[in-house]
């Protein structure tokens, strides 16, 4: 089956620097999306992004954060100046279509990348 | 808001013995309802979904759930469990389909017993 990839798998970062978490999304894929999880907490949606913009986006994803598609297959996250609360596992997803709630059409996603800010 | 409960944070079964991993939604309209596992390592892999139609909802692994709105419960059983099935079981809800996100609850973890 084909799959979402991420790199790296764990990033270590101090606090106030700059990371970026990147994703492979699946190929034929539209619909990219980031989900974080805080150790202990539940999975929460951070951004969705189709046709080059955000479509969505919750209250945590404030101006620290952006998304970009810089060619025709990665997705990142950047995190301009990470804070010790951005210690989580980020979660990448995509999905073919405009909704994942086609009975049809699921949603994948990666494996994640747990970033660690000290 | 839509939001789920889940409830138990740890769940043991022994092997061969009945899954029952619980969820409760809060939901304003029909919703969409998902069950997600992640096995140690990996990303998070869709076991079944609700959307409309039948209220049995069959998924993989032999995993089933029901969607009951009287009780607003969509409850993960197996009837066998198997050590394999060892993994965090996530449900999750969604209840307009204009909207991206699905709400996750805060998952169970399944443990197997010998």
């Amino acid at each position: 089956e084909p799959e979402v990839t991420q790199t790296p798998s764990h990033q270590v970062t101090q606090m106030g620097q700059e990371v970026i978490l990147r994703c492979v999304p699946i190929s034929n894929h539209l619909y990219f999306y980031w989900y974080r999880q805080i150790l202990g907490q539940k999975v929460e949606f951070l951004v969705s992004f189709y046709n080059n913009e955000i479509s969505e986006k919750s209250e945590i994803f404030d101006d620290q954060f952006s998304v970009e598609r810089p060619d025709g297959s990665n997705f990142t996250l950047k995190i301009r100046s990470t804070k010790l609360e951005d210690s989580a596992m980020y979660f990448c997803a995509s999905s073919e279509t405009r909704t994942a709630f086609a009975t049809n059409e699921k949603l994948f996603f990666g494996s994640g990348t747990q970033l660690s800010v000290l | 808001a839509q939001s789920v409960t889940q409830l138990g944070s740890h769940v043991s079964v022994s092997e061969g013995a009945l899954v029952l991993l619980r969820c409760n939604y809060s939901s304003s309209v029909p919703p969409y309802l998902f069950w997600y596992v992640q096995y140690p390592n990996q990303g998070l892999q869709l076991l079944l979904k609700y959307t409309t139609g039948a209220t049995l909802v069959k998924g993989i692994n032999g995993f089933e759930a029901e969607f009951k709105k009287s009780e607003t419960s969509f409850h993960l059983t197996k009837p066998s469990a198997h050590m394999s099935d060892a993994a965090e079981y996530f449900c999750a809800v969604s209840d307009d389909i204009r909207d991206d996100k699905i709400i996750f609850g805060k998952g169970t973890r399944l443990h197997i017993l010998p």
